[in-house]
């Protein structure tokens, strides 16, 4: 069975600053997909970023960017730019070969002025 | 197309009684997931759609629960002599195949059980 660890229940930044999210997963297969996703307090799921194991090269999106070490079983996800509007759960989600996604725990990110 | 949309927001429910609620993907996205979030965790699978075929469930999904989707469009999740353990949000997704593509999983905003 496939594992999704976030080892971080909450973080803190400040705006304008900073800051990686932590997850590592454990699968045996060699072909998945890796997934953020953000929850706001109006507990709707979206999708942040999304990377493709095969691709070497890191996915981002805008101010959002991913560290994918396949070896590691790493994925992290960096924001950077921090605004208030990112304070949520973000959760790292795995899908072995496009079936259903398991999820962390997530970890909670507050923003402070 | 405005979302994967789901239907009610908020559902309360005496013990024992059956509730079901209902989920619309969107349109072109020919496969749907049904999750359930318990307070301070993350989405737990419990089955999963391809057209109108169901093609995997979890371990959690008991007896009691039961999911169609009977022409490949919106979906029911059924849950029959509900118990307070069955208190929790009920998330619904879409995607395309390949997961998702580009846009990934697309989620409704859930439906919350709360069992008394």
């Amino acid at each position: 069975a496939q594992t999704v660890t976030q080892s971080q229940p909450e973080m803190s930044v400040q705006e304008a600053e900073t800051v990686t999210l932590s997850c590592t997963y454990d699968t045996s297969e060699s072909d998945y997909y890796l997934f953020w996703y953000k929850q706001p307090p109006s507990r709707q799921m979206i999708l942040v970023i999304r990377q493709e194991a095969y691709k070497q090269q890191n996915a981002t999106e805008n101010r959002f960017s991913v560290n994918f070490q396949k070896a590691a079983k790493s994925f992290s996800l960096k924001i950077s730019d921090s605004q208030l509007g990112d304070a949520a759960m973000y959760f790292c989600a795995f899908s072995n070969s496009g079936y259903a996604l398991n999820f962390g725990k997530g970890t909670s990110l507050l923003v402070t002025p | 197309d405005t979302g994967v949309s789901q239907d009610p927001r908020h559902k309360i429910t005496k013990r024992g009684q059956n509730v079901t609620f209902r989920c619309d993907p969107i349109s072109e996205h020919n496969r749907l997931y049904w999750y359930r979030q318990t307070l301070g965790q993350g989405p737990e699978f419990l089955t999963y759609f391809q057209n109108e075929a169901q093609l995997e469930k979890s371990r959690l999904l008991s007896d009691r629960f039961s999911a169609e989707r009977p022409k490949g469009s919106f979906s029911t999740l059924e849950i029959q002599r509900t118990e307070q353990g069955d208190s929790a949000m009920y998330l619904c997704a879409s995607s395309r195949p390949l997961a998702g593509g580009r846009d990934g999983y697309t989620f409704g905003s859930g439906t919350r059980l709360t069992v008394v």
